[in-house]
């Protein structure tokens, strides 16, 4: 089965500019995840969707990042404006509902604020 | 707080040598664990995964882990390394009813001639 897909790759903005990514989750998983993790520390979950809804967004800046994931499928974060702090790899992942069988993340975007 | 704690942030060791990754967590509840590994540029790719049952779990590449009630711990060891498994390792929990994964800090294993 396909992976998951993010794009783009790689990211350089100047601090106070907006940024987008896009995540396609595998086919049929219905849990998406966006985790940010800045060098030197594990993956911090930002926000959860199931289905189209919003699950846990305790940890999301609500200041400056937001996320939406229509008709349950794609999602895209933006972050708006950026900082300096909010240099990072964003992973992306999704499981099928349940959370056990684990997830599977997407290879990242690596976002560095100048 | 802390909910798990990977105090080696890295691990060097030589190829065929055996090596162990810490793990441990703080809960009172029950604890579903997890080890990721991740390899440069990549994303992070499930090793192996403790649910319930045997406490001696078998994952990927030759890995395995042990989880400890006691010591509140859930080690990654590997009887022999290989160079390529050179990597971040991380360790994850799912604590109760929470819905997220909380991962640690990771462990760097350099692997070396």
């Amino acid at each position: 089965e396909a992976g998951v897909a993010q794009s783009p790759r790689y990211k350089i903005i100047e601090k106070r500019q907006s940024v987008a990514f896009w995540c396609n989750p595998i086919s049929g998983h219905a849990t998406l995840y966006w985790y940010q993790q800045i060098l030197g520390q594990g993956p911090k979950l930002l926000i959860q969707f199931q289905n189209n809804g919003v699950v846990d967004d305790s940890q999301l800046p609500k200041d400056r990042f937001s996320a939406e994931r229509l008709k349950g499928v794609d999602s895209t974060l933006k972050i708006q404006p950026a900082k300096l702090e909010d240099s990072a790899v964003y992973l992306c992942a999704s499981s099928f509902g349940w959370w056990i069988y684990g997830y599977t993340f997407g290879s990242g975007t690596r976002l560095t604020v100048v | 707080a802390q909910s798990v704690t990977q105090l080696d942030s890295q691990v060097p060791v030589f190829e065929e040598a055996p090596v162990e990754l810490r793990c441990n967590y703080s809960s009172s509840v029950s604890v579903y664990l997890f080890w990721y590994v991740q390899y440069p540029n990549q994303g992070l790719q499930l090793l192996l995964k403790y649910l319930s049952g045997s406490t001696l779990v078998k994952g990927i590449n030759g890995f395995e882990a042990e989880f400890n009630k006691s010591q509140t711990s859930f080690h990654l060891r590997k009887p022999s390394v290989h160079i390529s498994d050179t990597a971040e390792y991380f360790c994850a929990v799912r604590i109760g009813t929470a819905s997220k994964l909380t991962f640690g800090t990771g462990t760097r294993l350099q692997v070396t001639l």
